[in-house]
């Protein structure tokens, strides 16, 4: 069984740009939670997602991001126009329910220059 | 405000030394808990979990774990440490019928010296 994979493992990109992010949670997971770590700092919660719904969203900034979870396909957290400050590594994590332990990807290690 | 406070950032202990890292929880539900580890570059590997039962938890490579309600904390111990224990511990916290959002401390960086 597979674990959760994210790609790219290292995005970068130019400030302005869109970066877009990808999560496949593990095989029978329905629940998908993005976090980001800045630099010298633990995980922060972002969103929390089922199959085509968003269930929390709370710490999601309020503009130029967004996360989706398709029916078919993987998980996607976007960023538009990035600019310095989201320069993190963003961690996808999934769980079979909302009360279990959650497995994480390696991580997206963004980049803005 | 629900919070995580590992109080150290970064510990050294010497290879075959035992090891205790420490966790306090500020949550008003009944909490979950877990440790992870993070090798430089990697993702987060699970340790250990709480969710109810005995208080105190075993865990992968070794590592335990109490819970004392009393004391809001969740500290994880090593009886040994060995150098490829070397590396950076989250405490997180998540609750029953909560969503699943995790809380996670800010990390204990872990050196071992030969």
């Amino acid at each position: 069984n597979a674990g959760v994979m994210q790609n790219p493992r290292h995005l970068v990109r130019r400030r302005g740009q869109e970066a877009r992010l990808r999560c496949s949670p593990m095989k029978g997971h329905s629940h998908v939670y993005w976090y980001r770590q800045l630099p010298e700092e633990g995980l922060k919660f972002m969103v929390y997602l089922q199959k085509e719904n968003i269930i929390d969203e709370s710490g999601m900034p309020k503009e130029r991001f967004s996360a989706e979870f398709p029916k078919e396909g993987p998980s996607i957290l976007r960023i538009q126009q990035v600019v310095r400050g989201d320069s993190a590594a963003y961690f996808c994590a999934s769980s079979p329910t909302s009360d279990y332990e959650q497995y994480f990807g390696p991580g997206t290690r963004l980049t803005v220059t | 405000a629900q919070s995580v406070t590992q109080p150290d950032i970064h510990i050294t202990v010497s290879e075959g030394a035992s090891l205790e890292l420490r966790c306090n929880y500020s949550y008003g539900a009944t909490p979950y808990l877990f440790w992870y580890v993070q090798s430089p570059g990697q993702g987060l590997q699970l340790l250990l979990k709480y969710f109810s039962g005995d208080t105190l938890v075993q865990g992968i490579k070794g590592f335990e774990a109490e819970f004392k309600r009393s004391q809001s904390s969740f500290n994880l111990r090593k009886p040994s440490v060995y150098w490829s224990d070397a590396a950076e511990y989250f405490c997180a916290v998540g609750a029953y019928n909560q969503g699943g959002k995790l809380i996670f401390g800010q990390g204990t960086e872990l050196s071992v010296k030969p």
